[in-house]
């Protein structure tokens, strides 16, 4: 079953612009990820925030969670064209009988215009 | 250079013809995993392996199989491919199975068409 939903579903920006995506998820978890994927490539991890932890920083990345809300956000500032690519969350809700468990949202496809 | 890598990258086969999608890791990894992504449905889990003959079930496991004989390896066998099969398939593990260290290191994919 799909726990994470990414919002938007697609986001176009200039560079130079930040761009927002937002994840929502329904159980709870043990982190929270988000990857990065090119055109029919394969993903790319880019930051892990903890259930309790609220913020994380990575480079131009900005990640926040509320756990409360279930709820998390991907921010990157400054955006370049490289940056175009699907953005996907995964929440990981595994336990010590079945192990880490992610589970994937459809992700938000990012273009960044030149 | 650390990798997870998954063969073919692109096949083509018919209905009913047995097939092998080869993933091998480099990093001594615990945790590997099988995924499928189709449009509209993201990515699924099929199988999971926690460690050496350790195998389980994911969200989307009906027609395919799994091994793991040697912690490097976890191929992902097709007895009888169908056309609903069709898709996208990554392999991915990380270093462990528990709460920490889950990062998934993933590999190119396999697309995979079955007429």
């Amino acid at each position: 079953s799909q726990q994470g939903e990414e919002d938007p579903q697609a986001l176009s920006i200039q560079e130079g612009e930040n761009a927002t995506m937002n994840c929502s998820y329904k159980t709870s978890i043990n982190n929270l990820q988000w990857y990065r994927q090119n055109s029919g490539r394969g993903l790319v991890h880019l930051i892990l925030i903890r259930s309790n932890e609220r913020e994380k920083h990575s480079g131009r990345l900005r990640v926040t969670l509320d756990t409360s809300k279930k709820s998390s956000s991907l921010l990157i500032t400054a955006s370049r064209a490289a940056d175009t690519a699907s953005y996907f969350c995964a929440t990981d809700a595994g336990e010590e009988t079945s192990g880490s468990r992610l589970t994937f949202g459809e992700g938000t496809q990012l273009t960044v215009n030149p | 250079e650390a990798q997870v890598t998954q063969n073919p990258r692109y096949l083509i086969t018919v209905t009913g013809k047995k097939l092998t999608v080869t993933c091998s890791q480099n990093m001594n990894h615990e945790y590997m995993s099988w995924y499928r992504q189709d449009p509209g449905l993201g990515l699924r889990q099929i199988y999971y392996s926690m460690n050496v003959e350790v195998t389980d079930k994911g969200d989307v496991p009906e027609g395919y199989k799994v091994s793991r004989k040697e912690k490097r390896n976890f191929p992902l066998i097709l007895e009888s491919p169908s056309p609903n099969q069709t898709s996208l398939y990554f392999c991915a593990s990380s270093f462990s199975w528990a709460r920490e260290n889950t990062e998934a290191f993933f590999g190119q994919g396999t697309r995979l068409t079955v007429v």
